[in-house]
């Protein structure tokens, strides 16, 4: 049981670029999420999903996309690159539904850097 | 508008000691609690939680502390250990919000030995 995976661990991005962030959990969650964490903040969220097919903004989602085709996948996609994109990426997820707490399971993350 | 505070950024005490490390929040429709430890270049992981139908939860040297009229919660680490020196986050939920979470700025807790 591998939990949430991320990848890659780490990424430069020159101004302009696109790029993925993958994120993958095994535990069939149902909801998924992405946060980004700027030095000495807290956790922004960008965008979840409480199912395949179904995704929604957070706080800052302007710059990013989602998509979720599968249970497992949650991918982020940013395109063109801006500086104010480097950041670190946590995906997390949670099985949602009645009974079930809100403790949300996280991945390593993706250090991002936009140059 | 930070709707879960932690006013304290950092906080260093010796081995052997308590840790206390504090949480005020001001949306009275949060129902469920959580704090969540972070080490370096690591995702954060869960550490204890607490439903505001209770006072208080313990786990091992865990116990986190929910006082719903003072919107205040606190988590205490007895006997701290240097491995426990991380970023603690606070993170609040309510009931039926697509389990969202909302999450303090952290607190960097030092264990020195």
């Amino acid at each position: 049981n591998a939990g949430v995976t991320q990848t890659p661990k780490f990424r430069i991005l020159k101004i302009g670029q696109s790029m993925t962030l993958q994120c993958a959990q095994d535990m069939n969650h149902n909801y998924m999420y992405w946060y980004r964490q700027d030095p000495g903040m807290g956790l922004k969220l960008i965008y979840y999903s409480v199912g395949a097919g179904i995704t929604d903004k957070g706080e800052v989602p302007n710059g990013y996309n989602v998509s979720r085709s599968t249970t497992e996948d949650f991918p982020l996609r940013l395109e063109l690159a801006a500086p104010s994109q480097t950041s670190v990426y946590f995906c997390a997820s949670t099985q949602g539904g009645t009974g079930f707490s809100d403790t949300q399971y996280f991945g390593p993350g993706t250090r991002l850097t936009v140059l | 508008d930070q709707q879960v505070k932690q006013n304290s950024p950092s906080l260093s005490v010796q081995e052997g000691r308590i840790s206390i490390l504090n949480c005020d929040y001001t949306n009275s429709m949060f129902d469920y609690f959580l704090w969540y430890k972070k080490y370096p270049a690591e995702g954060p992981t869960f550490l204890i939680s607490i439903s505001s139908i209770k006072d208080k939860n313990e786990d091992g040297r865990f116990t986190v502390f929910l006082n719903k009229s003072a919107k205040h919660l606190s988590l205490h680490i007895v006997p701290s250990q240097p491995g426990d020196s991380a970023v603690y986050f606070c993170a609040a939920s309510v009931a039926g919000n697509n389990r969202k979470l909302i999450w303090g700025l952290g607190t960097s807790l030092a264990v020195n030995p």
